[in-house]
């Protein structure tokens, strides 16, 4: 079963602008995690949110996390043709291993 | 710090046929993890070991599918026998700490086709 939706499915911004993708999920959460994955590769971690922290940066990714709306964000800044992939949230439990949705396909073009 | 070894990159099978993958996890690495990508798809959980023993198994075809982790270091996933719908990229990942879900690294994944 898949536990996140990512919204949206597809985004096509230019070099330059901000990207923003949303995840909703269904349960509660111990913490909540971004994933990138470039064509026909295996997944990178981005960044790692816990469910007792509402916002984390990483250089220029930026992660908000509202557990009373069961909802996270991903803004990507300044974007590169270079981040263009797909991008999945994924959740755990306590003890329980990674659930992930169905994600967010980005192209940056220059 | 090596990753996360998978063979064979790509596979070509008949339906009915069968076929194995194979993962190496991180050196010290407990939680071992199988996890099935359809095209279009987020990964989905076939099994976690833990060790050698399974944790979570509730999404796997046992009908067709099998999986062990001998010695608890390597693994092998195999299908028997594969249907169309089996088409996939099959993940592996390995992590030191199953409680806190932290540390997660993934294989390149091996990409599954049956004709």
């Amino acid at each position: 079963s898949q536990q996140g939706e990512e919204d949206p499915q597809a985004l096509s911004i230019q070099e330059g602008e901000n990207a923003t993708m949303n995840c909703s999920y269904k349960t509660s959460i111990n913490n909540l995690q971004w994933y990138r994955q470039n064509s026909g590769r295996g997944l990178v971690h981005l960044i790692l949110i816990r469910s007792n922290e509402r916002e984390k940066h990483s250089g220029r990714l930026r992660v908000t996390l509202d557990t009373s709306k069961k909802s996270s964000s991903l803004l990507i800044t300044a974007s590169r043709a270079a981040d263009t992939a797909s991008y999945f949230c994924a959740t755990t439990e306590l003890g329980t291993a990674l659930i992930f949705g169905k994600g967010t396909t980005l192209s940056v073009s220059s | 710090e090596a990753g996360v070894a998978q063979s064979p990159r790509y596979k070509i099978i008949e339906k009915r046929q069968s076929v194995a993958f194979w993962c190496n996890p991180i050196s010290g690495h407990a939680t071992l993890y199988w996890y099935q990508q359809i095209l279009g798809q987020g990964p989905k959980l076939l099994i976690q070991f833990q060790n050698n023993g399974v944790v979570d198994d509730s999404q796997l075809p046992k009908d067709r599918f099998s999986a062990e982790r001998l010695k608890g270091v390597d693994s092998t996933l195999k299908i028997q026998p594969a249907k169309l719908e089996d088409s996939a990229v099959y993940l592996c990942a390995s992590s030191p700490d199953p409680g806190t879900g932290n540390g997660y690294t993934f294989g390149s994944g091996t990409r599954l086709t049956v004709v």
